[in-house]
């Protein structure tokens, strides 16, 4: 079975900051890997996704993750963090072709970005 | 619409009534989901269609929950005899088919289910 952890409940930076949200992951053969955002009172989004290729992937807002086999671990991150960027945030991992969809979500972590 | 849209957006009910919760996926995706997300928890995945295939029901947590799908479209979640701990927010996503869209779930905003 797979599992994904999100070890912060909680992250804090302040604006102009760079930001990580880590994820770690277990699952039986390759991985297919996803970042995904709520925001207050609004549906889960689509922010990026891990198949195969670069480890380095790049999504929406500014946002990336890097894929990290060997730690297992595929943490979430931008440059410089804005106040707008805070919600809440979900890894979730997949380990099948055929259905990538029937994802592990983690608990969340919620973003706070302080002016 | 252009999203994946979800009715009602919020149910109260008396525990042991029956509800319904309705998603229509975006048009041309093949594939739709049931999550359920429970106050400060992550997503519990409950059901998955495919096209005209089986559904996958390995995660529905009782007989009391049952979903349909009728004409690859329009999906209905039921939930029989509602008990308290099935307060929560339902959710419906749906996806491209192939691997184009491996995974990239498109959300609705959800249904919120209060059982008093």
């Amino acid at each position: 079975a797979q599992s994904v952890a999100q070890p912060e409940d909680q992250v804090n930076v302040a604006e102009g900051n760079p930001l990580t949200v880590k994820c770690t992951y277990s699952v039986s053969g390759n991985p297919y890997l996803f970042w995904y955002v709520q925001y207050p009172n609004r549906g889960l989004q689509f922010l990026l996704k891990y198949i195969t290729g670069d480890n380095l992937v790049k999504g929406s807002y500014g946002f990336e993750a890097e894929f990290n086999k060997s730690q297992t671990s595929f943490h979430l991150k931008k440059p410089s963090a804005l106040v707008s960027d805070s919600a809440l945030y979900f890894c979730a991992v997949s380990p099948q072709r055929t259905n990538a969809g029937k994802s592990t979500f983690g608990d969340g972590t919620t973003l706070t970005v302080k002016p | 619409g252009a999203g994946v849209s979800q009715s009602p957006s919020n149910k109260v009910t008396e525990k042991g009534k029956d509800v319904e919760l309705r998603c229509d996926p975006i048009s041309g995706h093949t594939a739709l989901y049931w999550y359920r997300q429970s106050l400060g928890q992550g997503l519990e995945f409950l059901i998955y269609f495919q096209g005209n295939s089986a559904p996958d029901k390995s995660g529905l947590p009782s007989d009391r929950f049952s979903a349909e799908r009728t004409g690859g479209s329009v999906s209905t979640l039921t939930i029989q005899r509602t008990q308290q701990e099935d307060s929560a927010v339902y959710l419906c996503a749906s996806s491209l088919p192939g691997l184009a869209g491996a995974g990239e779930l498109f959300f609705g905003e959800g249904s919120r289910l209060t059982v008093l």
